[in-house]
């Protein structure tokens, strides 16, 4: 079942331009993770923020974390057109009795940035 | 250093066939899985693995067989195609069973069944 849960669906913008996409889950996490996935490839790890944490960055992305609605957001500033990629959110919670976690992934948002 | 290497890139099969989705990597991984993606669904999580002959059922395990004989390969068998395995299929590992690990992911392998 998807855990998290991406919105908007999809988003265009213009270069230069700021793109925010939000991600809410059902259950309790141990880390949040964004992933970009250009069309036709594998999906690539962007940033992961632990349940303690609430706000990191890297480069041009900033991420926040707000355990109690259950909700993250992605920030990418001054966007450019190769942004245009689909973004997942993807939550880490522990697989009962395994010793291990599974990352649960969202639908995604499509992001175009328009030169 | 290649990654995460999956074979084939793209795959026809008609339903009742079997195949295999091969996945190999590198990086001396502890951990790996196989996920699905569809349309509107984003990616589930098929069958993972935690080392060299352990495997487990993730989301979605039926239809598909998994072993791990080694560390570096875990491939996907699909024993009787049908339709509803029409997907993109995703190969990922990571370290180690950790909490918090990135997963590394292949490049897909794009599967129809008709």
């Amino acid at each position: 079942s998807q855990q998290g849960e991406e919105d908007p669906q999809a988003l265009s913008i213009q270069e230069g331009e700021n793109a925010t996409m939000n991600c809410s889950y059902k259950t309790s996490i141990n880390n949040l993770q964004w992933y970009r996935q250009n069309s036709g490839r594998g999906l690539v790890h962007l940033i992961l923020i632990r349940s303690n944490e609430r706000e990191k960055h890297s480069g041009r992305l900033r991420v926040t974390l707000d355990t109690s609605k259950k909700s993250s957001s992605l920030l990418i500033t001054a966007s450019r057109a190769a942004d245009t990629a689909s973004y997942f959110c993807a939550t880490s919670s522990p697989i009962s009795g395994a010793g291990s976690y599974q990352l649960t992934f969202g639908k995604g948002t499509k992001l175009s940035v328009i030169p | 250093n290649a990654g995460v290497t999956q074979t084939p890139k793209f795959q026809v099969l008609k339903t009742g066939q079997s195949m295999t989705l091969q996945c190999a990597q590198d990086m001396n991984h502890e951990y790996m899985s196989w996920y699905r993606q569809d349309p509107g669904m984003g990616l589930r999580l098929i069958h993972y693995s935690v080392g060299a002959g352990i495997t487990d059922q993730g989301e979605v395990p039926n239809g598909y067989n998994v072993s791990r004989s080694t560390t570096e390969d875990f491939p996907l068998r699909l024993l009787s195609a049908a339709p509803s395995q029409t997907s993109v299929y995703f190969c990922a590992s990571k370290i180690d069973r950790g909490v918090n690990e990135k997963l590394f992911f292949g490049s897909g392998t794009q599967l129809s069944v008709l």
